[in-house]
């Protein structure tokens, strides 16, 4: 079956860095996807990997390994609002998003 | 990138009703996503609607439950028939890009069912 891992629950501090980490194992693969979901509204796009390595977009940063299966989202200099769900996506071989059921990153002051 | 606009965002039904949500977008697409999110979870596809063609469900979905309608290629509806509390979730439609790009969301209808 296809599956996506991701941690339930992230703490951090604000001004801090945290990496929110995804593994995934599915039926092909067209391109991994990190989401920000609020409370209560839609998700909205964050970063897209297709190749291996470091995509850099302001304060967040999304790496790729496709051999090992593996992502992770870096937040730098977390702010308050930064508190969401984070979801991760991969497409697969039928162009189809497989969803990770998403981490709360809950930031304290 | 597409605008979509999901109505109504929220909802409160008594069970046995049925509800129907509305996804208007900005352009033409092929393919229109609906998605139910349960409190806590991820999005899980209920089905891919297809512009004059039926819609494609997923295991655990049927369409007497979920009927779905696609007149053209910039609105469809989901409507959730014969409403139970269990039914009580956010309802997002979708749309995708291209290869490689990335899917855009309506704002959701959370709907509650009493």
């Amino acid at each position: 079956g296809q599956n996506i891992d991701q941690p339930t629950e992230m703490t951090a501090t604000e001004g801090a860095i945290v990496q929110i980490n995804c593994t995934y194992q599915t039926s092909g693969f067209n391109g991994l996807f990190w989401y920000q979901q609020h409370a209560g509204e839609a998700p909205t796009f964050l970063s897209y990997n297709v190749l291996d390595g470091l995509e850099e977009k302001g304060r967040f940063s999304s790496f790729l390994s496709r051999s090992k299966g593996y992502s992770y989202l870096l937040l730098k200099e977390l702010q308050m609002k930064d508190s969401a769900s984070y979801l991760c996506a991969v497409k697969d071989s039928n162009y189809q998003l497989i969803w990770g059921a998403g981490t709360k990153l809950i930031i304290k002051p | 990138s597409a605008v979509i606009s999901q109505k109504p965002s929220r909802d409160i039904c008594q069970r046995g009703t049925s509800l129907t949500i509305q996804c208007q977008v900005d352009s033409q697409v092929t393919m229109m996503f609906w998605y139910r999110q349960q409190p806590g979870q991820s999005l899980t596809l209920i089905a891919t609607a297809n512009q004059g063609s039926e819609a494609t469900y997923e295991s655990g979905f049927v369409i007497d439950k979920f009927p779905i309608s696609r007149p053209n290629l910039t609105f469809s509806t989901l409507t959730v028939s014969n409403m139970s509390p269990e039914d009580s979730s956010i309802y997002l439609c979708s749309v995708a890009g291209g290869e490689g790009t990335e899917a855009f969301f309506g704002q959701g209808t959370r709907l509650t069912v009493v």
